[in-house]
């Protein structure tokens, strides 16, 4: 079965330090990859995705991640955190082949950014 | 570009009234998504369409949810008769459903939160 995990439910940060939020995926075959941002009383944002070739993806806001096959994880990275990326950060997978497509989502890790 | 669009923003009925929900896709946008959202979890599909035809609904409780999207392009969520386990942000998403919809980013809209009493 499919499957995404976001191991921490919430995860602080000094603002100008890096910051890492994890993702790790189970599907049949290769995966789409998607990062989706949640601020309060809004819609979800998306960041970035992976669908193929180069293993790190550029986003929006300065976030990237990498995706790395051997240890199935997609992690949300940023160099200098902002106060502002205080928000809720969503993982989502789709396998790209078979019978169930369904875009598989994460259930969040609230990002805590302290000035 | 408009976003996609999303009405009322708030709504509070009593258990085993009905509501509905509509959403206006960004233009051009062939695959619409209704995703319910219950506080501290993920989005759950409910109904995906693929213009105005369904491409699954295999997670829509067919006894009181049901959707519709006439002429491909707005849609709208219906809730008939709600539970208190309804309560939740109601949200809707478009992709342009032109290049293979499993790899296009999905744009929400702000959603809708319903509380039922």
């Amino acid at each position: 079965a499919q499957s995404v995990a976001q191991p921490e439910d919430q995860v602080n940060v000094a603002e100008g330090n890096p910051l890492t939020v994890k993702c790790t995926y189970s599907v049949s075959g290769n995966p789409y990859l998607f990062w989706y941002v949640q601020y309060p009383n809004r819609g979800l944002q998306f960041l970035l995705k992976y669908i193929t070739g180069d293993n790190l993806v550029k986003g929006s806001y300065g976030f990237e991640a990498e995706f790395n096959k051997s240890q199935t994880s997609f992690h949300l990275k940023k160099p200098s955190a902002l106060v502002s990326d205080s928000a809720l950060y969503f993982c989502a997978v789709r396998a790209n082949a078979g019978n169930n497509r369904k875009l598989i989502w994460g259930l969040g890790t609230s990002l805590g950014v302290n000035p | 570009e408009a976003g996609v669009a999303q009405s009322p923003r708030y709504k509070i009925i009593e258990k085993r009234q009905s509501v509905a929900f509509w959403c206006n896709p960004i233009s051009g946008h062939a695959t619409l998504y209704w995703y319910q959202q219950i506080l501290g979890q993920g989005p759950k599909l409910l109904i995906q369409f693929q213009n105005n035809g369904v491409v699954d609904d295999s997670q829509l409780p067919k006894d009181r949810f049901s959707a519709e999207r006439l002429k491909g392009v707005d849609s709208t969520l219906k809730i008939q008769p709600a539970k208190l386990e309804d309560s939740a942000v109601y949200l809707c998403a478009s992709s342009s459903g032109t290049s293979g919809w499993e790899q296009e980013t999905q744009y929400f809209g702000p959603g809708t939160r319903l509380l039922v009493l």
